[in-house]
């Protein structure tokens, strides 16, 4: 049974960087999709975006020029920095594993990260 | 980018009803790929039905999901205690994919 597990600051100033990794156990990176979804207090999912086991990445338009992903195969996990945060982005960040060509079966538990000062 | 609008926004069903939930798209998902998702509260979403109509590893069949091109629904049959809670609708045909804002099934 794959399980992954987010890490990171929950706390994060306006204006730096937001950096968090998805640990994967009981499974192998290789061969999957691997997203971020956020999904602020109260609110609905946003999907920031998805990187290939191989490297490759796709990203929301609206967050492509704040952000990046990666991988680290030899880890098996894999990793998000979103720059120049602001208060719009304080949300709770999940890791999931694609599965069915797009839709998500195994999640994280999710980590809350708030930006403020 | 597609646009998911989920309605009713809220329904308020007994135990042992039937719901059912509506997603609308702007434009056509590409090859039916649609899912629907269940979240509690504290709790990460949890995969019910993907490409529109397939229940995902241990669903159960009083979940059901049908539609095409713009206009999915997401059935249960048979409302369990269990079943109260958020449902999001999910489109992944075309990037980005997009989530719709949610219903929310609450007990009458």
């Amino acid at each position: 049974q794959v399980h992954l597990q987010e890490s990171g600051p929950g706390l994060v100033k306006p204006s730096e960087t937001l950096s968090l990794t998805c640990t994967i156990s009981g499974g192998s990176i290789s061969n999957y999709y691997w997203s971020w979804i956020r999904q602020p207090p109260g609110k609905g999912l946003e999907w920031i975006g998805y990187i290939y086991y191989s490297g490759s990445t796709n990203y929301n338009p609206s967050l492509k020029s704040r952000v990046t992903i990666s991988v680290d195969t030899s880890k098996n996990q894999f990793s998000l920095k979103l720059t120049s945060v602001t208060a719009a982005d304080t949300a709770v960040y999940y890791c999931a594993r694609e599965s069915g060509g797009g839709s998500y079966e195994e999640w994280g538990q999710g980590t809350l990260v708030t930006v403020s000062s | 980018e597609i646009v998911l609008t989920q309605s009713p926004g809220t329904l308020s069903l007994s135990p042992g009803e039937r719901a059912t939930l509506s997603c609308r798209a702007s434009q056509s998902v590409g090859s039916s790929y649609l899912a629907w998702y269940q979240q509690k509260p504290g709790q990460a979403p949890r995969l019910l039905i993907y490409g529109a109509s397939s229940r995902a590893t241990g669903i159960p069949d009083r979940f059901s999901g049908s539609g095409s091109g713009t206009d999915f629904t997401l059935t249960i049959s048979r409302l369990e205690p269990e079943d109260f809670a958020v449902y999001y609708c999910q489109q992944y045909g075309s990037s980005p994919y997009t989530f719709g804002q949610g219903a929310k099934l609450e007990i009458k």
